[in-house]
Formats: structure tokens, sequence, C-alpha cells
């Protein structure tokens, strides 16, 4: 089975413009998650979709941030503008719905914001 | 809330010497307890997990972390590495119930050298 994948695998943007990152998780599997690295720190959760709902979205820095999940598959993150600080590397993951659902991540996206 | 601490940010190692990355956890209710690797230009890979039962959990490759409620730590150790095992590791903690997002530790880089 295909695991997570992410596109692009790098980004490289000026401060103010806009980029939308994307995540494919594993077929069949209802939770979604978007987690981010900044370089040197902790990864931290974004927020959690089940299916095409956010099941909690407290790890949203601010409103510059857009996730979005229509029809369930697919999740695109847009940061809009961007600024300096959300350099980092944005991870996706994904599980199966039950009593103990493993994420499965991907290989990450590298956001260089310049 | 939940928090993961890591103190060391890097051990290096030599070949087929023993090693133990630390890892303590902070919550005020009880956690299910993770190690992820992430090897050079790969996505995070799940090591060993504690869920419930032994507190002694063990992953394939001969790493192992011990699950100490009173100490409130999860040290992983494996008794001989390998040039192979060179990668960041990463703690983590969730809830067992409710939320399901992971709060991750700032990671550990295993430097094992010839």
């Amino acid at each position: 089975e295909a695991g997570v994948t992410q596109f692009p695998s790098h980004s490289v943007i000026e401060k103010g413009q806009t980029v939308t990152l994307r995540c494919d998780p594993i077929s069949g599997h209802d939770n979604l998650y978007w987690y981010r690295r900044v370089m040197g720190k902790e990864i931290k959760f974004l927020l959690h979709f089940v299916k095409e709902s956010k099941q909690d979205e407290s790890g949203m820095p601010n409103n510059r941030f857009l996730a979005e999940r229509t029809g369930g598959t697919y999740s695109t993150l847009k940061v809009q503008p961007a600024e300096l600080e959300d350099s980092g590397v944005y991870f996706c993951a994904s599980g199966r719905t039950g009593f103990y659902n493993e994420q499965f991540f991907g290989p990450g996206t590298r956001l260089t914001v310049l | 809330a939940q928090s993961v601490t890591q103190l060391d940010s890097q051990v290096p190692v030599f070949e087929e010497a023993p090693v133990e990355l630390r890892c303590n956890y902070s919550s005020s209710v009880s956690v299910y307890l993770f190690w992820y690797v992430q090897y050079p230009n790969q996505g995070l890979q799940l090591l060993l997990k504690y869920l419930s039962g032994s507190t002694l959990v063990e992953s394939i490759n001969g790493f192992e972390a011990e699950f100490n409620k009173s100490q409130t730590s999860f040290h992983l150790r494996k008794p001989s590495v390998h040039i192979s095992d060179t990668a960041e590791y990463f703690c983590a903690v969730r809830e067992n119930t409710g939320f399901q997002k992971l709060v991750f530790g700032t990671g550990t880089r295993l430097l094992v050298s010839p």
C-alpha cells in the first residue's frame, strides 16, 4: 500500500507570498493530521481532520493558515501571506479510526520563507 | 496538557557501543508513549510504542524502551548500535482518550561512528 505523500518536497517563497502544501493520506484512512517543525525545535501539532471535518485545530498558529480536506481525501494547507517565522518542515500523517490509530507520517514539505 | 523533554540534542557513540536516549514527560492524564525515528531524507517512522501492559517494549531492530510511571520516563536503549542507526529520534506522548494529537520532544540526533 502506498504511504502518505506530500507535495512539494521543498518550497522557497518570499515573505508575503502564498503557498499551498498538499497531503495525500493512505487510502482508507479517515484521520489526517498536520504537524510542523520549526528549525531546531519540537514537532508541533497543527490540526486533525476526521474525514472532511476538523476535529481539533488547537495548534493552528493564526488565521494566515487555512487547512481544507474537501471530500475527505487529500488535504491542503495554505499559508497566506507567508511570514519568515513560517519556515520549517510541515509533516502530514494519516491513520485509521479505532482503539489506537497509529499515525503514519509523510516525508514532509520543507518551506523556506525569505 | 502534556510536554516531553529530551535533554540530549545530540549523542555521539561508536559502533557496537550501548546507547541510551532519554525522554521524560509531563501529563495530568494517562498517556500513550512513542519513539519515532527519522533517517536522513526520510519521514518519521514509528519505532516502538507503549499503550498498556508490559512496561518494557521492543522494536524489531533491537531497540527497547521502558515505561517508568513514577519517574515519568520512557528512555530508549540499544545494547549495541550500528552505523545504520544514525538518525534523529523523537519521543512523543498522546492522551489515551479524547484528543489524538501527538506531543513531541525536540529530538535527539544519534551519531554512530566506526
